[in-house]
């Protein structure tokens, strides 16, 4: 079974702080993503991988940076957190052939007060 | 441009039979998702339909997919309360490697 490890189910931070969020899977996958969620706005993409060192941004991608420096992780970085970036944030991977769906997270619920 | 629309509620007595819709504006989708979310969770995908079928069964669920008038609903028969749950569609694209739209969600609730 797919496994995805997202460090922390909550995290709380201050305004400007420098924020990593990280994850992890196991099962060797390609694609990674970092969604964010909040209510009645879905799941919206900030940043997708689709190898080590490589980074492809989404729809949302001001504020946040990621780094891939090994296949098997993730990491999603506020880089001078804001009360705007409170909000559940969802890693996901993937296999690149077509009928494969993406596996998620369990999701870190960040507060930024 | 893409783009996947859902109603944000949906309340149903236990035993019924729940249809959540999705419409989305892209054609050129090739996978359509449904995927589960319960409360302080991850999403759990439920099941998918490529762009090619009308209908798939799972059990409990039915697809459907009317690509004219690119809607999609997932239905629940016997619907229980462990069946309480966010619900969110997802189209896929051919040559976007993998990136999924979602919906907004689904929150469905089941009353005894």
């Amino acid at each position: 079974d797919v496994k995805v490890t997202q460090s922390s189910r909550y995290l709380v931070k201050r305004t400007g702080e420098k924020v990593f969020l990280e994850c992890v899977q196991d099962m060797d996958h390609e694609n990674m993503f970092w969604y964010r969620q909040d209510p009645g706005l879905g799941l919206r993409l900030i940043y997708f991988s689709y190898d080590v060192k490589m980074k492809e941004k989404g729809d949302i991608p001001e504020g946040y940076s990621v780094s891939r420096e090994k296949k098997e992780r993730f990491s999603l970085i506020l880089e001078s957190a804001s009360t705007n970036q409170t909000s559940m944030y969802l890693c996901a991977s993937s296999v690149p052939r077509r009928n494969q769906p993406q596996h998620f997270g369990d999701g870190t619920r960040l507060s930024i007060l | 441009g893409e783009d996947v629309e859902q109603s944000l509620f949906l309340s149903v007595r236990e035993g019924d039979s729940s249809v959540i819709n999705c419409t989305y504006t892209d054609s050129s989708s090739t996978y359509l998702y449904w995927y589960k979310q319960e409360p302080g969770a991850g999403l759990q995908l439920l099941t998918y339909i490529f762009s090619n079928m009308d209908m798939k069964q799972d059990q409990r669920l039915t697809v459907l997919l009317n690509k004219k008038d690119k809607h999609l609903s997932l239905r629940i028969a016997d619907t229980q309360t462990g069946d309480s749950a966010i619900y969110f569609c997802a189209e896929s694209f051919y040559n976007q490697g993998g990136k999924l739209i979602f919906g907004q969600g689904t929150e469905l609730s089941v009353k005894p």
